[in-house]
């Protein structure tokens, strides 16, 4: 069974467009969920830490929410260059450090 | 620019041989992770260094090792390679066990023939 579980699996989108992408997780002792963006062939790019059910955090497009088992990472009027791989990832207590990473969301924005 | 660099960005190599992936983190981070990416199994964490200690082991197979050198890079050793193992391979640094974020190198892509 998946610990993290992303979706849709892929994403298509008119610009302009706002949606929201969904993570959800089973892990119990939570220590963050946290939000990439990876663009083909590149590393992963951090964008947020959610530490506790009800936090909210935002950066331009993106606002990104916490549940006591989802997050959803909500883009608002989404442009082109906003098309990536979003993933989410969680640290829980008998993980210790490491992140676990769901298998992402891939969104396209057309113009 | 996450400031993690590795090299090298590609690599070709056959069956039965063995290559070293190389990593060097942020300026001061004393924490490497290392994940496998491959189109089936999403991001897979392999194996952390901390301060040159192995901290904790994933889903690395025996095959495969790493070490944390004294400047804090870290490399990876994949031997007697499968076809499966071609894959994205990255590593990641954080600052300490408290700091949570890590950040994501540009990754080699090793293809295996």
């Amino acid at each position: 069974e998946d610990q993290v579980t992303q979706s849709p699996e892929a994403l298509r989108l008119q610009e302009g467009e706002s949606s929201s992408l969904n993570c959800s997780y089973t892990v119990s002792g939570l220590r963050g969920l946290f939000w990439y963006r990876q663009d083909p062939g590149k590393g992963p790019e951090f964008l947020f830490t959610l530490y506790s059910a009800g936090e909210e955090k935002e950066k331009e497009r993106l606002k990104a929410t916490l549940t006591k088992k989802e997050s959803f990472l909500h883009i608002t009027a989404p442009k082109p260059e906003d098309s990536a791989t979003y993933l989410c990832a969680v640290r829980f207590n008998q993980a210790g450090t490491a992140l676990i990473f769901g298998k992402g969301t891939t969104l396209s924005v057309s113009s | 620019d996450s400031g993690v660099t590795q090299t090298p960005k590609h690599l070709i190599t056959a069956t039965g041989q063995r290559v070293t992936l190389r990593c060097s983190p942020r300026s001061g981070d004393l924490s490497v992770y290392w994940y496998q990416q491959s189109l089936d199994q999403g991001l897979q964490f392999l194996i952390q260094y901390y301060n040159g200690e192995e901290r904790a082991k994933g889903n690395i197979l025996e095959r495969f090792s790493a070490q944390q050198f004294p400047d804090l890079h870290s490399e990876l050793n994949l031997s007697s390679l499968e076809l499966g193992d071609s894959a994205l391979y990255f590593c990641a640094s954080t600052g300490s066990d408290s700091a949570y974020e890590q950040y994501f190198g540009p990754g080699t892509r090793l293809t295996v023939t």
